[in-house]
């Protein structure tokens, strides 16, 4: 069964420094889809990034980026230049065509002014 | 604008009662997802559906139940036989096999 771990509950970092947020899954397939979505006290689920497991490149938008190790099975997201509108609540995602999505349990963030 | 509606914003029902919560969307998204969030947890998947007239169960389906009759609308209704449903309900659509989810605002839903 796929599973997604996020190890870090709570992180911080202090605005215009960089964070990077950590997250493992486990899957026996080689292509699939790994996503971070963010979630701010409105509680809208918003799409951060993309990464499909079959491009070696890691993915960017802006000031976010992951850091993408599929043999080690690791999905990370590295934000830079913080900012307070960063702080919210960060889910990593799995799927696998066909399949359904499967989430972490999230990384509660706070940028510090 | 395409999106995903959600309605209504915040509910409250009484014990015994069954409610449904709406779920819209104007994205021509093959695939629809409902989903359960409590407070400080992840998401957990209820029902989700891939065409239309078909859906299927997820982790925690127990008390709920929908229906799909048109691509658009993906209603779910949370039934007396669910024992706690006081949570957070987001409905997700996407394209079939493509991936990516876009979400809804989000439903309230407390139990009196």
């Amino acid at each position: 069964a796929q599973t997604v771990t996020q190890s870090q509950p709570e992180m911080s970092v202090q605005e215009a420094e960089t964070v990077t947020l950590s997250c493992t899954y486990d899957t026996s397939e080689s292509d699939y889809y790994l996503f971070w979505y963010k979630q701010p006290p409105s509680r809208q689920m918003i799409l951060v990034i993309r990464q499909e497991a079959y491009k070696q490149q890691n993915a960017t938008e802006n000031r976010f980026s992951v850091n993408f190790q599929k043999a080690a099975k690791s999905f990370s997201l590295k934000i830079s230049d913080s900012q307070l509108g960063d702080a919210a609540m960060y889910f990593c995602a799995y799927f696998y065509t066909g399949n359904q999505f499967y989430f972490g349990t999230g990384t509660s963030l706070t940028v510090i002014p | 604008d395409g999106g995903i509606t959600q309605s209504p914003k915040y509910l409250f029902r009484k014990e015994g009662q069954n409610v449904t919560l709406s779920c819209e969307q104007n994205l021509n998204h093959d695939a629809m997802y409902w989903y359960r969030q409590d407070p400080g947890q992840g998401l957990r998947l209820i029902y989700y559906s891939q065409i239309v007239n078909d859906f299927q169960k997820g982790d925690i389906a127990e008390g709920y139940s929908v229906s799909r009759e048109k691509k658009e609308s993906f209603p779910l209704t949370v039934t007396s036989a669910q024992k706690n449903p006081t949570a957070f309900y987001l409905c997700a659509s996407s394209m079939r096999g493509a991936g990516t989810q876009y979400f809804g605002p989000g439903t309230r839903l407390t139990v009196l």
